[in-house]
């Protein structure tokens, strides 16, 4: 069973276009969280959800929104798709809990391509 | 979150241990050492977290120094599946965001 799920595993497309990313986790975990990692390998938050309310949002184009209709689900629409938007991107999920025990769980990535 | 240091790159023979450094020699009280691995572009994977005693599971094993300025990860039999970059992260418990730096690549040679 996959615990982090995410389609499409690639996506080629052109500039302008407007195309969505899915997620989903079977863990029941409560937060879920976009990473984008670049040409450079750099891996960085983009968003966190936590049962469905945005936590994170870390300076991201507002050509980004991130939607989570349910606390098992976390998509990704991108609008006006740029060429610096082509990366990976990961979907990950924890559970909340104290004491350090926020393991995060990665999904297998998306690669993004803008032609 | 307090920054880490790794050296960006080791190599380790296969079948003998690998002893991967870390230094946060800014890390809080509040503050647990994560290791990730990322291995050829594939989502990171979870290998072990401590706070201040040494941890150990069936990945790995953390030794974290007294005063919690630097750690070690140690893979006992280091195999080729291992070879894949090696994050050290620091977070502050209940903070959501892994802060991730560039990692050590680390090769395991036949």
């Amino acid at each position: 069973d996959t615990a982090v799920s995410q389609t499409p595993k690639y996506l080629v497309t052109q500039m302008g276009n407007d195309k969505s990313i899915k997620c989903e986790q079977n863990l029941g975990h409560d937060t879920m969280y976009w990473y984008k990692q670049d040409s450079k390998k750099f891996l960085k938050i983009m968003f966190s959800y936590n049962n469905k309310e945005l936590i994170i949002n870390e300076t991201v184009p507002n050509r980004f929104s991130p939607k989570s209709p349910d606390k098992a689900h976390l998509n990704l629409h991108i609008n006006s798709l740029e060429l610096g938007d082509s990366a990976v991107y990961f979907c990950a999920s924890s559970q909340d809990g104290a004491g350090g025990r926020e393991t995060q769980y990665f999904g297998p990535g998306t690669r993004l391509l803008v032609l | 979150d307090a920054k880490t240091t790794q050296p960006p790159s080791m190599d380790c023979a296969e079948g003998r241990a690998a002893n991967l450094p870390c230094n946060h020699s800014t890390i809080s009280g509040n503050e647990y050492v994560y290791w990730y691995r990322q291995i050829h572009s594939q989502g990171p994977q979870y290998i072990i977290h401590g706070l201040k005693n040494n941890e150990t599971n069936e990945m790995a094993s953390l030794i974290i120094t007294e005063d919690r300025k630097s750690s070690t990860l140690i893979l006992p039999h280091a195999t080729l599946r291992d070879t894949a970059v090696y994050y050290c992260i620091v977070k502050l418990r209940g903070a959501q965001k892994l802060v991730f730096g560039q990692g050590t690549r680390l090769t395991i040679n036949p």
